[in-house]
């Protein structure tokens, strides 16, 4: 059984740009969550999503970042017009239908120049 | 908002000796989770408590929650440098979606 999945694994942008990270939670795992790991900073909660549904996103900066579960295809968590202060690392998470433990994949590393 | 305290932030122990990672919460907790990450990589799930008292064991590495579910430790015995990383503890306060983190103890395993 795979566990979650994420890529890229690196991520190069210039700023203005745009990123896209892509999570494919572990197979029977409905629930997804994206973290945001900041240099030097603990792991900060971001977007909790289910299939086609946004569940909690307070975590989320309130402009340029969106994140969305489709019914097919892996979660994405996208940022617009990036910026130097978006450079961190994502991860993403996923638990079973009954909330139980979350399991996190090998995170995104976005670098932004 | 819930917040947790890990100590020490920083801990550099001899191969072979035992040590302990401290994590506090603000608030009492519905369950308590620890996971270590690597430098560089993702979180590996260690073990999750929820029952006050609760104590669990894997391998070399022993984690407790207290009775008032608001405190909780890591005990590794017989360190070896496998267990070098950063450990985190999370809780989950109210049953719901997001796990907030603690900062880390980056732990350093000397040969």
């Amino acid at each position: 059984n795979a566990g979650v999945m994420q890529n890229p694994r690196h991520l190069v942008r210039r700023r203005g740009q745009e990123a896209r990270l892509r999570c494919s939670p572990m197979k029977g795992h409905s629930h997804v969550y994206w973290y945001r790991q900041l240099p030097e900073e603990g792991l900060k909660f971001m977007v909790y999503l289910q299939k086609e549904n946004i569940i909690d996103e307070s975590g989320m900066p309130k402009e340029r970042f969106s994140a969305e579960f489709p019914k097919e295809g892996p979660s994405i968590l996208r940022i617009q017009q990036v910026v130097r202060g978006d450079s961190a690392a994502y991860f993403c998470a996923s638990s079973p239908p009954v909330l139980d433990t979350q399991y996190f994949g090998p995170g995104t590393r976005l670098t932004v120049l | 908002s819930q917040e947790l305290e890990q100590s020490p932030q920083s801990l550099i122990v001899q191969e072979g000796k035992n040590l302990t990672i401290n994590c506090t919460s603000s608030k009492t907790l519905y369950g308590l989770y620890w996971y270590k990450q690597k430098y560089g990589e993702g979180l590996i799930f260690l073990m999750m408590l929820q029952k006050g008292g609760e104590e669990k064991s894997h391998e070399k590495i022993t984690a407790k929650l207290d009775e008032k579910k608001q405190q909780s430790s890591l005990h590794i015995t017989a360190s070896q440098p496998s267990h070098a990383g950063i450990y985190l503890c999370g809780a989950d306060g109210n049953r719901d979606d997001k796990i907030i983190f603690g900062k880390g103890t980056r732990l350093h395993i000397l040969p």
